[in-house]
């Protein structure tokens, strides 16, 4: 089982739709989690980070986590055909340690 | 403020060439990362250090793979000699190493894309 697992899509959304993108994750020491955004050809670029249970909201985007159900999303209202990339979930682990998962391709279509 | 800055952006060798890829981290950023991206994959730690000591060199193949942070500053990863599933991005990132702090975000430099022939 992958530390941390994202399902890789894509997922295709209509514009202005809302997009939801899903991760788990194994560590229950697990901290932090993160979300970045990845373009095609380029390098991941930090979005959002959550650590407490619940909500946490950055202008269209929205963090969701349930360390309970060791389960982490990330919301895009308003999707918007730029908002097409792979999103990546990563963990920090109770040793300071970033896990990533896969990657979930976003596409938004216009 | 200029962020992690990595070279070359890209590099083609034939297998069994040695290579090496270079990284500045910015600025007061104390620790720094090396990661290996397969294409459709999340990127993979190969060594992470704080300052100049490399304090998780697990995921790194040591047989053929070596890195170096002089002066806890720069840093340079090594490939001697490259085979064909070396070919990935490489990744550098740095972070502030603020051990403790729960929002220890990552900035990635633009990575170097290495093709093994």
């Amino acid at each position: 089982q992958k530390e941390v697992e994202q399902n890789s899509g894509p997922l295709s959304v209509p514009e202005g739709a809302i997009a939801s993108l899903n991760c788990t994750y194994s560590d229950r020491g697990s901290q932090s989690f993160f979300w970045y955004r990845q373009y095609s050809g380029k390098s991941p670029e930090l979005i959002m980070f959550i650590y407490s249970n619940g909500d946490k909201e950055d202008g269209r985007f929205t963090a969701q986590l349930n360390k309970a159900s060791q389960y982490v999303s990330l919301l895009i209202r308003d999707s918007q055909p730029s908002d097409s990339a792979t999103y990546l979930c990563a963990a920090l682990s109770g040793t300071y340690k970033y896990i990533f998962g896969t990657g979930t391709r976003l596409k938004v279509l216009a | 403020e200029a962020g992690v800055v990595q070279s070359p952006r890209y590099k083609i060798i034939e297998k069994k060439q040695p290579v090496a890829f270079w990284c500045n981290p910015i600025s007061g950023h104390n620790t720094l990362y090396w990661y290996r991206q397969n294409l459709g994959q999340g990127p993979e730690l190969l060594i992470r250090y704080e300052n100049e000591e490399a304090v998780d060199d697990s995921q790194l193949p040591k047989d053929r793979f070596s890195a170096e942070r002089l002066k806890g500053v720069d840093s340079t990863l090594k490939i001697q000699p490259a085979e064909l599933g070396d070919s990935a991005v490489y990744l550098c990132a740095s972070s502030l190493g603020l051990m403790g702090q729960k929002n220890e975000k990552l900035f990635f430099g633009s990575g170097t894309q290495l093709s093994v022939l």
